[in-house]
């Protein structure tokens, strides 16, 4: 596509509930990314996916999250059991491939769990 | 870990006047610096980088300077117009794809 896409724009949770983030990546980009940014605050840094594989996945913050990119393209975010902490908006970025830098970011999903 | 100092938080201009946004870093391995521009409710767009084998570029109005030595890069905007008016990050990697980001400047621009 023109753009990183991502759905949904917006995600109202009550607690323990387990909610799914996805990002569709410009196409033919390998490398992606997934960051959260809390009101206030710049994005941090949570998986980063080379083709299918995770290859960092440091940021994650728990065993709650979990990352999933099965085709080398689309990715998902998982969030289990979420907390009114985990209320963010969740932004995915691509680039051409981890070589390049100044990667393009969607326009994110903002969680809020209730 | 790399640490990002970003400094003002918040800074109102004159439409006009130029600003200036200063970041400071920790790891001298670090070695690309770009700056994202996010307004309300918007995706964080890059509008600006420099790498660490350059001391300056220049896009029009906006420019980057970095010091590798003192450890620390601005952000500089001249003749500022209202349209300026977002959230400026910076950010520094020193592998090539994680970026740690400083906390933000607000930047208001007067008409």
């Amino acid at each position: 596509g023109a753009g990183v896409s991502q759905t949904p724009s917006n995600k109202v949770t009550e607690k323990g509930k387990y909610v799914e983030l996805r990002c569709d990546p410009i196409s033919g980009h390998t490398a992606l990314y997934w960051y959260r940014q809390s009101l206030g605050q710049g994005p941090e840094f949570l998986i980063y996916f080379q083709g299918t594989g995770a290859a960092d996945d440091s940021g994650l913050p728990n065993d709650r999250f979990f990352a999933v990119r099965p085709e080398g393209s689309v990715s998902t975010l998982k969030i289990q059991r979420t907390e009114r902490g985990d209320s963010a908006v969740y932004l995915c970025a691509s680039s051409l491939n981890s070589g390049t830098t100044g990667y393009t970011f969607g326009s994110g999903t903002r969680l809020t769990v209730v | 870990g790399e640490n990002v100092e970003q400094h003002p938080s918040t800074l109102s201009v004159q439409e006009g006047d130029s600003a200036v946004i200063k970041c400071t870093y920790s790891d001298s391995a670090s070695n690309y610096f770009p700056w994202y521009k996010q307004e309300l409710g918007k995706r964080p767009q890059l509008i600006i980088d420099i790498r660490s084998n350059v001391g300056e570029k220049k896009d029009q109005r906006i420019a980057v300077t970095l010091n590798k030595t003192a450890k620390h890069f601005s952000l500089h905007i001249t003749e500022t117009q209202p349209e300026d008016s977002a959230v400026y990050f910076c950010a520094v990697t020193s592998g090539t794809y994680k970026y740690i980001f400083g906390t933000g400047t607000r930047l208001k621009v007067l008409a």
